[in-house]
């Protein structure tokens, strides 16, 4: 299996520009994760899927930020407008189901906004 | 979910074994004790969890305290490969959501 594939890797944008990452979780699994790291926050969680239904949204910092998952092989995160503040590197993750102790992360994406 | 408490940064000889902390005294009967590491530039890795009982796997072994107030997480043989930051999470299985804090940076010398 490839793992968690993210694209892309890499992305600088202007400030105001629309952004979109997007996420293949592992074939199988259940449950999808995005997290954003950055040096002054560490590593948070952002929204989770089970069943491609999202259950818990708490960690979205406002209405610009927002994800879907169409099916159970894509999501995806989106940042309208996007804002210096939201530089990070953003990781999605993946696991048979919420109640698995292991998730699986992707490479992350590095969004660098200008 | 319960909150722990780790050393900032650890440095390990290669070849040694490297025991890191973590406690979490406010922990509840149905949370688990995982742990994951991120080594530079990757995403965050699963190395082992627990709830009660030692456990080994290939990776490393998870030794909890009886009270289950603290936990250490032992690399048996330290590589160069094993320089990371090393993360101890409480949470209840089924909950979903992993909550990351700021873990222990491990160094691994020559």
């Amino acid at each position: 299996d490839a793992g968690v594939i993210q694209s892309p890797r890499h992305e600088v944008t202007e400030m105001g520009q629309e952004v979109t990452l997007r996420c293949k979780p592992i074939s199988g699994h259940n449950s999808l994760f995005w997290y954003r790291q950055t040096m002054m926050r560490g590593l948070e969680l952002l929204i989770y899927f089970n069943n491609n239904v999202p259950i818990d949204d708490s960690g979205m910092p406002e209405d610009r930020f927002s994800a879907k998952m169409p099916n159970a092989s894509f999501s995806t995160l989106k940042i309208q407008p996007s804002e210096p503040r939201d530089s990070a590197v953003y990781f999605c993750a993946s696991s048979l189901d919420r109640g698995i102790y292991e998730q699986y992360f992707g490479p992350g994406t590095r969004l660098t906004v200008t | 979910d319960a909150k722990t408490t780790q050393p900032p940064s650890m440095d390990c000889a290669e070849g040694r074994a490297a025991n890191l902390p973590c406690n979490h005294s406010t922990i509840s009967g149905n949370e688990y004790v995982y742990w994951y590491r991120q080594i530079h530039s990757q995403g965050p890795q699963y190395i082992i969890h627990g709830l009660k009982n030692n456990e080994t796997n290939e990776m490393a072994s998870l030794i909890i305290t009886e009270d289950r107030k603290s936990s250490t997480l032992i690399l048996p043989h330290a590589t160069l490969r094993d320089t990371a930051v090393y993360y101890c999470i409480v949470s209840r299985l089924g909950a979903g959501k992993l909550i990351f804090g700021q873990g222990t940076t491990l160094q691994v010398k020559p």
